[in-house]
């Protein structure tokens, strides 16, 4: 089925242990992004991709890095886990930015750091 | 600080009944959506308004952006169990950024 696609759906890391989200859409969509959702919080944007070549912060960057690798695949990176990163991690990608178009989400990666 | 309210946060009703939950802000948002999220899976888009005062219909559902585009309700007519999940709405302001509602959880009792 066409859609977004993340893997690992579960990790438990320790702290100071590295890792990568992967994520692919097959939708050729233009722009990528990662959300985190905490109880009490929803969705945060971490960082978007507008277009392929292109990445910008969102609203908690700190402690990530991305890379868009082609148009189809966006990773998420956590160099040094920290506890406060334990969340469940989503994917979403949009034909385009911008308010008129929707976005569709992956089933998410739920990831513990112990 | 959130910049869009959604009320009720928690909302547990009977097969049949009626409810509207919203979603307000002191900001002016260009447009705006609503998500069913439902465990363990991603939400999924239900409609985009974009027009201050819009009201789009899907099925039993009614979606209404307001007239100053700050706030905006979803009404569900004769809820079904089906319906159960997490409701989000998420507005856009002028650049590429979402702002996601912390979201109501609705549970339709058979």
């Amino acid at each position: 089925n066409a859609g977004v696609t993340q893997t690992p759906k579960f990790q438990v890391l320790k702290t100071g242990q590295s890792m990568t989200l992967q994520c692919a859409q097959d939708m050729n969509h233009n722009s990528m992004y990662w959300y985190r959702q905490d109880p009490g919080m929803g969705l945060r944007l971490i960082y978007y991709s507008a277009s392929e070549g292109t990445t910008d912060k969102g609203e908690v960057p700190n402690g990530y890095n991305v890379s868009r690798l082609n148009k189809r695949e966006f990773s998420l990176r956590l160099e040094s886990a920290a506890p406060s990163q334990t969340s469940v991690y989503f994917c979403a990608s949009s034909s385009r930015t911008g308010g008129d178009y929707g976005y569709t989400f992956g089933s998410g990666t739920r990831l513990t750091v112990v | 600080t959130q910049l869009l309210e959604q009320s009720p946060q928690f909302l547990s009703i009977q097969e049949g009944e009626n409810l509207t939950v919203y979603c307000n802000s002191s900001s002016v948002f260009s447009s705006l959506q609503w998500y069913r999220q439902e465990p363990g899976e991603g939400p999924v888009l239900l409609v985009t308004v974009v027009t201050g005062g819009e009201v789009k219909k899907l099925k039993r559902l009614t979606f209404q952006f307001g007239d100053a585009r700050k706030d905006s309700s979803l009404h569900i007519t004769a809820a079904q169990p089906g319906d159960t999940g997490l409701y989000l709405c998420a507005g856009a302001r002028t650049g590429n950024q979402f702002y996601f509602g912390t979201g109501t959880s609705l549970t339709v009792i058979p």
